[in-house]
């Protein structure tokens, strides 16, 4: 596998379900960032994680919860959604930040995975 | 605030056309530029990025962009385009200050007609 992988690229879940989105980047990166990409809407950033620390909530609903265990993976864990949660779901990541602040290189996205939510 | 805009939604050309996709951007100091591409269902692909240097840049596929700090713009070009180039391209921009993150456009749709 190269570059950044993403499963399962389709799902369809109920409002009641508990389902998880896996994402995992052959990179070397150290950064990770989870996007939602609604129809007619710009791409909204989600969370950022860097060397596995999350640094970044957009102010997004705790029905959606990221996991970062390594550089190398990226979970997002969604519960009790609503309809309007349906969206491509992006995963990128980029080569990171250091510990002092940085530069944020260019991101790699992965295919996405297209989410509906019934 | 930091924004990224591309005027225009839609945009159609014929096969073999010249292109020129529009992207302006708003920041504090020269940021960091990017376009990617989507072709539908996919991802988002980079298709080039400007950093500093010379302000013209070559990508993949044949395109190149021109940053020009006086007009606060990064407007993505290509030739002569193909059909394989129907797609939605977004501009980025970001900051090597500290913990910024990339601010995307809102797109542009491209159809190429025969």
């Amino acid at each position: 596998e190269t570059g950044v992988t993403q499963t399962p690229r389709h799902l369809v879940m109920g409002m009641t379900n508990k389902k998880s989105l896996k994402c995992e980047q052959h990179l070397g990166h150290n950064a990770m960032y989870w996007y939602k990409q609604s129809a007619k809407k710009p791409l909204e950033l989600m969370f950022v994680y860097n060397f596995k620390e999350q640094t970044e909530n957009n102010s997004v609903p705790s029905r959606f919860s990221p996991e970062c265990p390594n550089s190398s993976h990226l979970f997002l864990h969604l519960h009790t959604l609503q309809p309007e949660d349906s969206a491509l779901y992006l995963c990128a990541s980029s080569q990171g930040q250091g510990t002092s602040g940085g530069i944020n290189y260019e991101q790699y996205f992965g295919p996405g995975t297209r989410l509906t939510v019934t | 605030a930091q924004s990224v805009t591309q005027p225009d939604i839609h945009i159609t050309v014929s096969e073999g056309a010249s292109l020129e996709l529009r992207c302006n951007y708003s920041y504090g100091a020269t940021p960091y530029l990017f376009w990617y591409v989507q072709s539908p269902g996919q991802g988002l692909q980079l298709l080039l990025k400007y950093f500093s240097g010379d302000t013209l840049v070559q990508g993949i596929k044949g395109f190149e962009a021109e940053f020009k700090r006086s007009q606060s713009s990064f407007n993505l070009r290509k030739p002569s385009v193909h059909w394989s180039d129907a797609a939605e391209y977004f501009c980025a921009a970001g900051s090597n200050f500290g913990n910024e993150k990339l601010t995307f456009g809102t797109g542009t749709r491209l159809t190429i007609i025969p």
